[in-house]
């Protein structure tokens, strides 16, 4: 069964511009939740969407929102980027979203700022 | 969640036993322990959970103590492949679904 993807691997964005993320969870799993990596901050969680809704939401401003249609597909929204909106975007996909549902990690978007 | 204490970094011989310690004083009754793993700059790897009684799998084993208050990953025979930052991380059974990550230990396996 394939992993959890994301697209794109790597991307350069610059103050001020907006970027789109992509995760296609795994096969069957319904829940996928989005994290953000700095050095500085660590894993945070974003924002979790379960049958296209949001289900959860980290502690991050309005600039950062996220969407799931109905494959279970999902992506996020950064507008107005900021040079501290450089870090590595994570998405994890598990079957319902239950916290005993173990998560799987995609390999993340590296996203620079400049 | 409850909140755990990990060592900030551990060496280990290559083809020896690796126990990485957790420590989760304040867990309740209802809290599971997982352990995640991340290499350089890749997501976090799923390695194993539980609840009360020791696990393993094909990857390590889990170790609990009675008490519930620490836990140990044991890798059994690491390698090259196994140097990453480990994360010892407790979910409570019910509730949101977002994992706390903490900062973990980096553990460095050495030839």
């Amino acid at each position: 069964k394939a992993g959890v993807t994301q697209t794109p691997r790597y991307l350069i964005k610059t103050r001020g511009q907006q970027v789109t993320l992509s995760c296609s969870p795994i096969s069957g799993h319904r829940s996928v939740s989005w994290y953000q990596q700095t050095p500085g901050q660590g894993l945070q969680f974003l924002f979790e969407y379960f049958s296209e809704t949001q289900r959860n939401k980290g502690n991050f401003p309005g600039r950062f929102s996220g969407r799931q249609f109905s494959n279970s597909r999902s992506e996020m929204n950064v507008s107005t980027l900021e040079l501290g909106d450089s870090a590595l975007y994570l998405c994890a996909s598990s079957f319902t979203g239950a916290t005993t549902d173990t998560q799987y990690f995609g390999p993340g978007t590296r996203l620079t700022v400049l | 969640d409850a909140k755990t204490t990990q060592p900030p970094s551990m060496d280990c011989a290559e083809g020896r036993a690796a126990n990485l310690p957790c420590n989760h004083s304040t867990i309740s009754g209802n809290e599971y322990v997982y352990w995640y793993r991340q290499i350089h700059s890749q997501g976090p790897q799923y390695i194993i959970h539980g609840l009360k009684n020791n696990e393993t799998n094909e990857m390590a084993s889990l170790i609990i103590t009675e008490d519930r208050k620490s836990s140990t990953l044991i890798l059994p025979h690491a390698t090259l492949r196994d140097t990453a930052v480990y994360y010892c991380i407790v979910r409570v059974g019910t509730g949101a679904n977002n994992l706390f990550f903490g900062t973990g230990t980096r553990l460095t396996v050495i030839p």
